[in-house]
């Protein structure tokens, strides 16, 4: 079975720039998860996706980051403008239902601003 | 306060001793999942175990063992006979589904360095 692919694994922009990563969640699961990991901490929830509809976004910083699933099955999770502190991990997991079933993730985007 | 506590930031070992990574959570609700996660260098987090608050049975999985105990809010991982390979970052992580949104709530990781 395959698991959470996820596109860019390693990006470096400037700060103000805009950057897109892509996230395909295992097939079948309609919980998808997006956390941003600062080097030397552990995962931080930014928003949660049931299907195409968003559950949790309460720790997104809606001013410049968005995120999109459009279709209940891949999704986007854009920063426009970046700032310096954004440089993290982004890491995507998925998981069959919003139930406390496990939730897998996915190798990560590994985000510099410079 | 932290909902998830892992007060070892780091331990290190020498081979084939045992060790146990302390995991303290914090909840209000009575329906809650526990997780342990591996992370290793490439950064993937390996998912072990998944636990729900009505079983308090310990579990081992070959070499693994897991402690939940509700009276004290923890839930510890020892490893038993450490190797080299077990060198990681490790996390313990809650979720809380009562809300409608089971997000995972992570430790800060404690980083095992096995060493040979």
């Amino acid at each position: 079975e395959a698991g959470v692919a996820q596109s860019p694994r390693y990006k470096i922009i400037e700060k103000r720039q805009s950057v897109a990563f892509w996230c395909n969640p295992i097939s079948g699961h309609a919980t998808l998860y997006w956390y941003q990991q600062i080097l030397g901490q552990g995962p931080k929830l930014l928003i949660q996706f049931q299907n195409n509809g968003v559950v949790d976004d309460s720790q997104l910083p809606k001013d410049r980051f968005s995120a999109e699933r459009l279709k209940g099955v891949d999704s986007t999770l854009k920063i426009q403008p970046a700032k310096l502190e954004d440089s993290a991990v982004y890491l995507c997991a998925s998981s069959l239902d919003r139930t406390g079933n496990t939730i897998y993730f996915g190798e990560g985007s590994w985000l510099t601003v410079v | 306060a932290q909902k998830v506590t892992q007060a070892q930031t780091e331990i290190s070992v020498v081979e084939k001793e045992d060790v146990t990574l302390d995991c303290v959570y914090e909840t209000r609700d009575t329906t809650y999942y526990l997780f342990w996660y591996k992370q290793p260098p490439s950064g993937e987090l390996v998912f072990l175990i998944r636990r729900n608050s009505f079983d308090e049975q310990n579990e081992i999985s070959g070499r693994y063992s897991w402690n939940f105990q509700k009276s004290t809010s923890s839930f510890n991982f020892t490893i038993t006979a450490s190797q080299v390979v077990d060198s990681a970052v490790y996390f313990c992580a809650l979720s809380e589904p009562g809300r409608g949104a089971d997000g995972l709530t992570f430790g800060k990781g404690t980083h095992l360095i096995i060493q040979p």
